[in-house]
């Protein structure tokens, strides 16, 4: 089944305490994005990746990092989180970028206390 | 710089009565266009997508839209809602001579449909 996985799809941590989402796509997809979910705010990009070892800031970068070492990997690094970084985060592919429909992971909900 | 702006935050429609989604963008020359569905604990789904083809798109679930450039809006629209239509909508943009590879999404519109 082509699909986007992220996990954990639950976490609460505590601040400064490093962790890392993963994320993985199984249909060759190109382009993989990050984004956070909070009320009203709808969905704002964190980070973005067009292919292996190419990846760019989107409009919410601060406090994260990713790696693209593999075209189907796509992990999503807090170094330190803080309480600001409480959120719904999803994870997506699309086959060559952001003309195309953008396949949505299931959801991480993370707890920053 | 591109930006959506969903004029409603909340939408309630009686099943059965038609639903209208507004959403007004801004982009340089030639965005691409998009309606995302999210159901209640779900992930994001593709209603449908505008990319300089015709005006009207249709999409899944009897939804459409219609981009209108000179009101730089991409409102979206069904005849008739159904319970299933409750959910939280997005209208996104996208504008390669804008913002490179980049991905905006509006503040969503939450759709309660009522029986």
């Amino acid at each position: 089944e082509a699909q986007v996985t992220q996990n954990p799809r639950y976490l609460i941590t505590v601040t400064g305490k490093k962790l890392t989402v993963t994320c993985s796509q199984n249909m060759n997809h190109e382009y993989m994005s990050w984004y956070r979910q909070d009320p009203g705010l709808g969905l704002r990009q964190i980070y973005y990746s067009m292919n292996v070892e190419v990846t760019d800031k989107g409009d919410v970068p601060e406090g994260y990092k990713v790696s693209r070492k593999e075209k189907r990997n796509f992990p999503l690094i807090l170094e330190s989180p803080s309480p600001n970084q409480t959120s719904l985060y999803f994870c997506a592919s699309s086959l060559w970028g952001v003309a195309n429909e953008q396949f949505f992971g299931p959801g991480t909900r993370l707890t920053v206390l | 710089a591109q930006s959506v702006t969903q004029l409603d935050s909340h939408v309630s429609v009686s099943e059965g009565t038609p639903v209208l989604l507004r959403c007004n963008y801004s982009s340089s020359y030639s965005p691409s266009l998009f309606w995302y569905v999210q159901h209640p604990n779900k992930g994001l789904q593709l209603l449908l997508k505008y990319t300089s083809a015709a005006t009207l798109v249709k999409g899944i679930n009897g939804f459409e839209a219609e981009f209108k450039k000179s009101e730089t809006s991409f409102h979206l629209t069904k005849p008739s809602a159904h319970m299933s239509d409750a959910a939280e909508y997005f209208c996104v943009v996208s504008d390669r001579e804008a913002a490179g590879n980049k991905l905006t999404f509006g503040g969503g519109t939450r759709v309660l449909v009522k029986p």
